[in-house]
């Protein structure tokens, strides 16, 4: 079975552009949930998306945002970018988003780069 | 809030040797806890979780990990260190929906031959 799929795997924009990133689950996952990892701030929690629905937000500013398409697939956007918002975004799937057991699993990353 | 501490930064061991990254978190209810490594430009692979049950957990590649719930501790071990085991390591914890983890800061391990 493939993995988390994220397209492009690396990215260079300049301050004031818009970005978008995208991000395909497991086969059969429908919960998909967003990272930012800088070496300043680690591992950050973005959001998390099930059924075409936001159901957690980290404290990022309203610049972030993302949609899940009825296929599970994810995107990811971020309008108007700042230098610090260059950073390695990191997607993960998991099957269901119980208030359990679930395990979240990775793909490879796009590295922003905001010039 | 939950929050997780991994005290060392860096960490240097010998090839053959044995290995234990700490990690301590702070959580009320029972954490679900995770062991993650990500190699030089890739994601995280999952290598161990504990949610219930038997405190000692293994997982792949050779490592193990014990909860210690009155240490709010969850420290990963391995027996022998390989080379390719040279990569960063990250503690995580889950709130009560596993889908939302909180990360340590990161352990960069160094293996020398």
């Amino acid at each position: 079975k493939a993995g988390v799929t994220q397209t492009p795997r690396y990215l260079i924009k300049t301050r004031g552009q818009q970005v978008t990133l995208s991000c395909s689950p497991i086969s059969g996952h429908r919960s998909v949930s967003w990272y930012q990892q800088t070496p300043g701030q680690g591992l950050q929690f973005l959001f998390e998306y099930f059924s075409e629905t936001q159901r957690n937000k980290g404290n990022f500013p309203g610049r972030f945002s993302g949609r899940q398409f009825s296929n599970s697939r994810s995107e990811m956007n971020v309008s108007t970018l700042e230098l610090g918002d260059s950073a390695l975004y990191l997607c993960a799937s998991s099957l269901l988003p119980s208030g359990g057991e679930e395990t979240q699993y990775f793909g490879p990353g796009t590295r922003l780069l905001v010039l | 809030a939950q929050s997780v501490t991994q005290p060392d930064i860096h960490i240097t061991v010998s090839e053959g040797a044995s290995l234990e990254l700490r990690c301590n978190y702070s959580y009320g209810a029972t954490p679900y806890l995770f062991w993650y490594v990500q190699s030089p430009g890739q994601g995280l692979q999952l290598l161990l979780k504990y949610f219930s049950g038997d405190t000692l957990v293994q997982g792949i590649k050779g490592f193990e990990a014990e909860f210690k719930r009155s240490q709010s501790s969850f420290n990963l071990r391995k027996p022998s260190v390989h080379w390719s085991d040279a990569a960063e390591y990250f503690c995580a914890v889950g709130s009560g929906s596993a889908r939302q983890l909180t990360f340590g800061s990161g352990t960069q391990l160094t293996v020398l031959p």
